[in-house]
């Protein structure tokens, strides 16, 4: 158990509509990371946040928007659906002050979009 | 940005055998590369990672090595065992602090 916690596992939902994801992070870690994980293909960035701020950009979509809270969970929106976006959304957290510390991985939403 | 090819993107061992995963990458301030585990279901899980101030490091059956002159590294998994299938991905880090990932290597491990 890596300690992130991904809420949904699994949503089903239709083109067009708005689908919010969330992510606890591990106990301490105050950067969280989003990535998207397509049908076999690697895991694409989307966005950083640490510590309530966005840190870093990726290929992240204008229809995609996340953030952190004060509590440091944090929570991803994808609106406008489209089929294409159907996939794995990852949440990871990381240890801050150290500066390789390993990202740390939760089990991830599956998005369908019918 | 930082661009990471993996090879080979599928890879069927015999069980005992060894496996081999090699990875590139273009950004030469690039300096961490973990490798990362991923089950079905699952997230990716960290297995073992390397520095760049190392060329070689050794956990059991697993070994990373790095050559930073030539800019690749590679994933070695030795007396392979049924519970080694997954998908395996390499990833770089550079001094933006963000991980690039391979494409992934399936790997089967034949009983």
């Amino acid at each position: 158990d890596s300690g992130v916690t991904q809420t949904p596992k699994h949503l089903i939902t239709a083109t067009g509509q708005r689908v919010t994801l969330r992510c606890s992070p591990r106990s301490g870690d105050l950067s969280v990371y989003w990535y998207q994980q397509s049908l076999d293909q690697g895991l694409q960035f989307l966005i950083q946040y640490y510590n309530g701020e966005e840190r870093a950009k990726g290929n992240i979509l204008e229809r995609f928007s996340a953030q952190q809270f004060p509590d440091l969970h944090s929570e991803l929106n994808l609106s406008s659906l489209e089929l294409g976006d159907s996939a794995l959304y990852f949440c990871a957290s990381r240890q801050t002050g150290t500066p390789n510390s390993p990202l740390h991985f939760g089990n991830g939403t599956r998005l369908t979009v019918t | 940005g930082e661009n990471v090819e993996q090879h080979p993107s599928t890879l069927s061992v015999q069980e005992g055998d060894s496996a081999v995963i090699k990875c590139t990458y273009s950004d030469s301030a690039s300096n961490y590369f973990p490798w990362y585990k991923q089950e079905l279901g699952k997230g990716p899980q960290l297995i073992i990672d390397i520095r760049s101030n190392v060329g070689e490091k050794k956990d059991q059956r697993i070994a990373v090595t790095l050559n930073k002159t030539a800019k690749h590294f590679s994933l070695h998994i030795t007396e392979t065992q049924p519970e080694d299938s997954a998908v395996y991905f390499c990833a770089s880090r550079g001094n933006d602090y963000k991980l690039s990932f391979g494409a992934g290597t399936t790997v089967t491990v034949r009983a």
